[in-house]
């Protein structure tokens, strides 16, 4: 069954350092999701591609954090520097297309620590 | 207030008993209405999805809508020890799939 690829599994990193993470979405599936999930909390959209562009990105620090899926396919999430407020799981999705009906497949995700 | 409110639990059940996961939510306009689960260190797992409101069963599971109390429920019949997982509940209003999600409600059925 094909899944979401997601690397590195855990991350732990000092503040005012860079991370990067990746997502391998399934094949065939135009839209991608970055999501935040906070230890209790559910899961927050930080940025939506569709194919190679950005959709919603409402939500992302974009004073820290960028993402890009430069030939729509894989993608990675960077945060520039890490601050201790974004020890998170960084969850990335893919669904075929964007509607509701669309079902959103979750990766395993990166657990980031940042002391 | 949360749009989603979700309550963490732990739920602590015997094994064979029926669970109930409860949320509420104060956005009329969501019309989609879904239930994950998320093992411990996983992404997580879309079980069920149901359109507006009424009941919807697969297998064990029946996931219940009541739009006028903005309430839905998800039941488990003969709970599993394999079933000890985070419930999630998400909810969107159409037009483009961006779930809002509940907090989750860790559940635990012991043998």
């Amino acid at each position: 069954e094909a899944e979401v690829a997601q690397s590195p599994r855990y991350k732990i990193t000092e503040k005012s350092q860079a991370v990067a993470f990746w997502c391998d979405p399934i094949s065939g599936h135009a839209t991608l999701y970055w999501y935040r999930q906070i230890l209790g909390q559910g899961p927050e959209l930080l940025v939506q591609f569709q194919d190679e562009s950005v959709v919603d990105d409402s939500q992302l620090p974009k004073d820290r954090f960028s993402a890009e899926r430069l030939k729509g396919v894989d993608s990675t999430l960077k945060i520039q520097p890490a601050e201790l407020g974004d020890s998170a799981m960084y969850l990335c999705a893919s669904s075929f297309g964007p509607r509701d009906t669309d079902t959103q497949y979750f990766g395993p995700g990166t657990r980031l620590t940042v002391l | 207030q949360k749009e989603v409110e979700q309550d963490p639990g732990p739920l602590s059940v015997p094994e064979g008993a029926i669970v109930s996961l409860n949320c509420t939510y104060s956005n009329s306009a969501f019309q989609y209405f879904m239930w994950y689960r998320q093992y411990s260190r996983k992404g997580p797992e879309l079980l069920m999805y149901t359109y507006s409101s009424g009941n919807k069963e697969d297998g064990r599971f029946t996931a219940q809508v009541d739009k006028s109390s903005k309430y839905i429920s998800l039941f488990i019949r003969d709970s599993q020890p394999s079933d000890s997982a985070t419930y999630l509940c998400a909810m969107s209003a159409g037009g483009s799939y961006i779930p809002t999600f509940g907090r989750g409600t860790s559940l635990i059925v012991h043998p």
